[in-house]
């Protein structure tokens, strides 16, 4: 039972599009991050927040934005996708009392 | 910083053999936690054990065991009794102060029948 929730979980859109990658969470925790990784590849923190209206650039430069408006959701933006932003998109939260991360299913998004 | 390193790309081994995954890291924090997360072709990342800096202890859950040497800044991964379900990329993964989750570049475990 998955207490980290990622929507959709395969995106397939058209370049110059708008979109948004939904995560939600029902555990309460304090922490969040947004990851991105191709294909075999290492994952790349490129979001993170500590709560409520914090928001952090992770260690990848990305061009994608986030908002912490609620605990619980922590979306990503991308304003206009391009075939560059091709990748799987995880997100993950954690919590001060509880050294474990808890991972979503992902979102694999194509830009064509 | 912080830096994760897995220096095997792939691995093959034996179904019902062990095998070992080797990871290295660097930091400069006094205290941080070391992961090691299994990913099949799924694509989703599972939780297998985690290391304290200051775990006097290996850690050890199930099939998994975490060979911890703090002087020597590694934390292998052993999987024992592999099985055809273990074939996977596994990441070992470090937790700093900041509470930021770095990864490596992973390994992919193939388990032959």
């Amino acid at each position: 039972e998955a207490d980290i929730y990622q929507t959709p979980r395969y995106l397939v859109i058209g370049t110059g599009k708008k979109i948004t990658l939904e995560c939600s969470q029902t555990m309460g925790h304090d922490k969040m991050y947004w990851y991105q990784q191709d294909p075999g590849m290492e994952l790349h923190l490129i979001h993170y927040s500590y709560g409520v209206n914090s928001t952090e650039k992770g260690d990848l430069s990305s061009e994608s934005t986030v908002s912490r408006i609620r605990t619980e959701h922590f979306p990503l933006t991308l304003e206009s996708a391009r075939p560059s932003h091709t990748s799987q998109y995880l997100c993950a939260s954690s919590t001060l009392a509880n050294y474990g991360y808890t991972f979503g299913s992902g979102t694999r998004l194509t830009v064509v | 910083a912080q830096k994760i390193t897995q220096t095997q790309p792939g691995m093959f081994v034996q179904e019902k053999e062990a095998v070992t995954l080797d990871c290295t890291y660097d930091t400069s924090d006094p205290s941080y936690g070391l992961f090691w997360y299994k990913q099949p072709s799924s694509g989703e990342m599972i939780f297998l054990i985690y290391q304290g800096s200051y775990d006097q202890q290996n850690a050890t859950e199930g099939r998994y065991s975490l060979n911890f040497q703090k002087a020597r800044k590694s934390a292998n991964l052993v999987i024992s009794a592999s099985q055809l379900g273990d074939s996977a990329m596994y990441f070992c993964a470090m937790r700093g102060d900041d509470y930021k989750l770095s990864f490596g570049a992973g390994t992919t475990v193939t388990v032959r029948a």
